[in-house]
């Protein structure tokens, strides 16, 4: 059975680098049938997308972000992780970790898996 | 880049029909999917690509897709239906994924 677990600071300072990882339980990050993909949701807001990646390190980022974000996979552990620059209070939510299926055309793109989510926040 | 807009809530008696709608321009070209989040949960796929259902939700949950609006249908709503419900589609022109803003259910 499938489980995705992310794993991250809980807190941090303005102006820092927020790194959060997600490993993953019953299946294979490095195979071809999936993406995989950060949600955020401030708190008491609604969902948005961050970014995805694909098993051969194809990278997609949400357009208002891009220039803060990284994201990768290390298939030695089986993890994928995102790294946010710069943070803000602005930066402050529940961020969730999923598994995307590989459709037959693109835009068949959902999040099948969730994990169950880590709050940060960013404060002085 | 492309917006989908969703109701903020929705009220709907214990047994009766909810339709959550999604708008978004020729959103009937895209394919739709539908999450449910209750309270302090993370969001839990209902419905995707316009109308299938993944394995384990109710048929009581069904969407259709058609010219700009698309829609999430429950029947005979009950109390656990209670939530959050999120469309979300990819944009093509731009290559990322859209959220709508979310509408709150209520059934009482």
């Amino acid at each position: 059975q499938l489980r995705l677990q992310e794993s991250g600071p809980g807190l941090l300072k303005p102006s820092e680098t927020l790194s959060l990882t997600c490993t993953v339980s019953g299946g294979s990050i490095s195979s071809r049938t999936y993406y995989w993909g950060w949600v955020r949701q401030p708190p008491g807001k609604g969902l948005e997308w961050i970014a995805s990646v694909y098993y051969n390190g194809n990278t997609y980022y949400t357009p208002s972000l891009r220039s803060r974000l990284t994201i990768s996979l290390d298939t030695s552990k089986n993890q994928f992780s995102l790294k946010v620059a710069s943070v803000t209070a602005a930066d402050t939510a529940v961020y969730y970790c999923a598994r995307i299926p590989v459709g037959e055309m693109i835009e068949s793109y959902y999040f099948e898996s969730w994990g169950q989510g880590t709050l940060v926040t960013v404060s002085s | 880049s492309y917006v989908l807009t969703q109701p903020p809530s929705l009220s709907v008696a214990p047994g009766k029909t909810a339709r959550i709608t999604c708008g978004g321009n020729n959103i009937g070209s895209k394919s739709v999917q539908w999450y449910q989040q209750r309270p302090g949960q993370a969001p839990v796929l209902v419905v995707y690509d316009d109308s299938d259902r993944p394995s384990g939700i109710p048929e009581r949950f069904s969407g259709s897709n058609y010219e700009n609006m698309a829609t999430l249908t429950i029947s005979r709503a009950e109390a656990g239906d209670e939530a959050d419900y999120y469309c979300q589609v990819w944009d093509t022109g731009s290559d990322h994924v859209v959220f709508g803003g979310g509408t709150k259910l209520t059934v009482l």
